[in-house]
């Protein structure tokens, strides 16, 4: 299986400043005949389900605000908050879905600093 | 609008068996691979199980494979989990989820019901 690790852990930012998640696959999930990443992003609200953002790893969900993006390729990838707002104050997870069983990072908790 | 809605969860003993049921709409069912995802109490997110769109092939997650089987009935809008000979550690929210229809590329889930709380426990 491919593990997806998520740094930091927890992360605390201030309202209006930028936060950036970092979500390692253990493998490449890089498609070299299509050149896609097969990476999501996910926001989860306590006592919600978790919310798509972003997939192929940069292109966001429709109605996702443009504060968030998405980027990396290969194993390295990165989620962006470019200006954080209090409704962003949450949980992220990355996923992978090169292969199966697709997998989940354990999820980086965002905090106002 | 794409409603996904569980339903079947509750508390049972170690060696139990419960059938979630995850009623969708909105949308047509029939043409969407369908997954179960869990998260158990503060911890994040398992892939437990997925089924293409005509019911045909089914995944598990090997922590599961033997004791759950997915199922679904297109005529009815249901996505089914038979869970049996639960054990503490299946204590968790399930969720349903879609997944894109793309040729079969797309691998993410979107969206998501709200999930529904199994208890295995004495």
């Amino acid at each position: 299986d491919i593990v997806m690790t998520q740094s930091p852990e927890s992360l605390a930012v201030s309202l209006g400043e930028r936060a950036t998640i970092n979500c390692k696959s253990s493998q490449s999930i890089l498609y070299s005949s299509n050149k896609k990443n097969y990476l999501a992003w996910y926001q989860q609200k306590p006592g919600q389900p978790p919310k798509l953002l972003i997939y192929w790893a940069s292109t966001r969900e429709s109605g996702v605000p443009d504060r968030f993006s998405g980027s990396g390729s290969g194993t390295d990838f990165t989620l962006t908050i470019s200006s954080l707002q209090a409704e962003d104050v949450t949980v992220y997870y990355c996923q992978q879905y090169y292969s199966s069983p697709p997998t989940f990072g354990q999820g980086t908790k965002l905090e106002i600093k | 609008e794409v409603r996904l809605l569980e339903s079947g969860g509750g508390l049972v003993q170690p060696g139990g068996s419960l059938r979630l049921s995850c009623a969708a709409s909105g949308f047509t069912f029939s043409i969407y691979a369908m997954s179960w995802v869990r998260q158990a109490p503060g911890k994040g997110l398992e892939w437990v199980s997925g089924t293409s769109a005509s019911g045909v092939n089914t995944y598990y997650a090997e922590s599961v494979k033997g004791r759950f089987t997915i199922s679904r009935d297109n005529s009815k809008n249901t996505l089914y989990l038979q869970m049996n000979s639960l054990r503490a550690e299946d204590t968790a929210v399930y969720y349903c989820a879609k997944v894109p229809y793309c040729g079969g590329d797309c691998g993410w889930f979107d969206p998501w019901g709200q999930g529904t709380l199994v208890t295995v426990s004495s």
